[in-house]
């Protein structure tokens, strides 16, 4: 069974800094990974998706590479804003039913 | 363009009440599906459709009956309503299915609480 880890569960850093989130999975066999943002009491933003032919994607201020010969995934988020604090989760697909990380919870303070 | 809506968005259940919540999506996808999500436990697919007319069980189907009523809409009964259900449900659409192949895209969700 997938099973996926994001670590660390928490990050509180101050404006300004890159941040490296990151997220592991058991099985390689996927299709792609999609990194997602969560606020406070709402739904899931998408961020990017990464073809598993792909091994990285960028939109903005993110990156998000993909390695899956060693099971990894890494969101770069660079010049961090307090606009960018919110639990930010990967998903794995590799079957109908995709899998889930619990998240990183992140702050960034003024 | 709203994307993925659901209504309600709070409810408060007695055990062993029944609700329906829905979910409609106006981006024209194929796939739709229902997460529950809990503290320390992720997200878990309950029930998802590939496509207009099937409907398919995730991985806690348990407790839980789904109607695809059409493309756009996606539907999620609680027969007879535990405490164990007291969840954040979400909604979520996709071009299609399998694998990720396409972004998920979701909605705002339902917080439902049985007492």
């Amino acid at each position: 069974k997938q099973e996926v880890t994001q670590i660390p569960a928490a990050l509180s850093v101050p404006e300004g800094e890159n941040l490296v989130l990151n997220c592991s999975f058991t099985d390689s066999a996927i299709y792609n990974l999609q990194w997602f943002r969560q606020d406070p009491g709402k739904g899931l933003t998408s961020l990017l998706l990464i073809q598993s032919s792909q091994r990285e994607q960028t939109s903005g201020r993110l990156n998000a590479s993909l390695d899956k010969s060693s099971g990894r995934s890494t969101l770069y988020i660079a010049a961090s804003q307090p606009g960018d604090s919110a639990t930010y989760l990967c998903a794995v697909g590799g079957s109908y039913i995709p899998t889930f990380g619990r998240g990183t919870s992140l702050i960034v303070h003024p | 363009n709203a994307g993925v809506t659901q209504t309600p968005k709070f409810q408060v259940l007695k055990t062993g009440q029944s609700m329906t919540l829905q979910c409609a999506q106006d981006m024209n996808h194929n796939s739709m599906y229902w997460y529950r999500q809990d503290p320390g436990m992720g997200l878990r697919l309950i029930y998802y459709s590939a496509s207009e007319g099937t409907t398919d069980k995730g991985e806690v189907p348990n407790g839980y009956n789904v109607s695809r009523l059409n493309k756009r809409e996606f539907s999620l009964r609680l027969e007879s309503a535990a405490p164990s259900q007291t969840s954040v449900y979400f909604c979520a659409s996709s071009l299609t299915s399998g694998g990720l192949k396409n972004e998920q895209f979701f909605g705002p969700g339902t917080r439902l609480t049985v007492l």
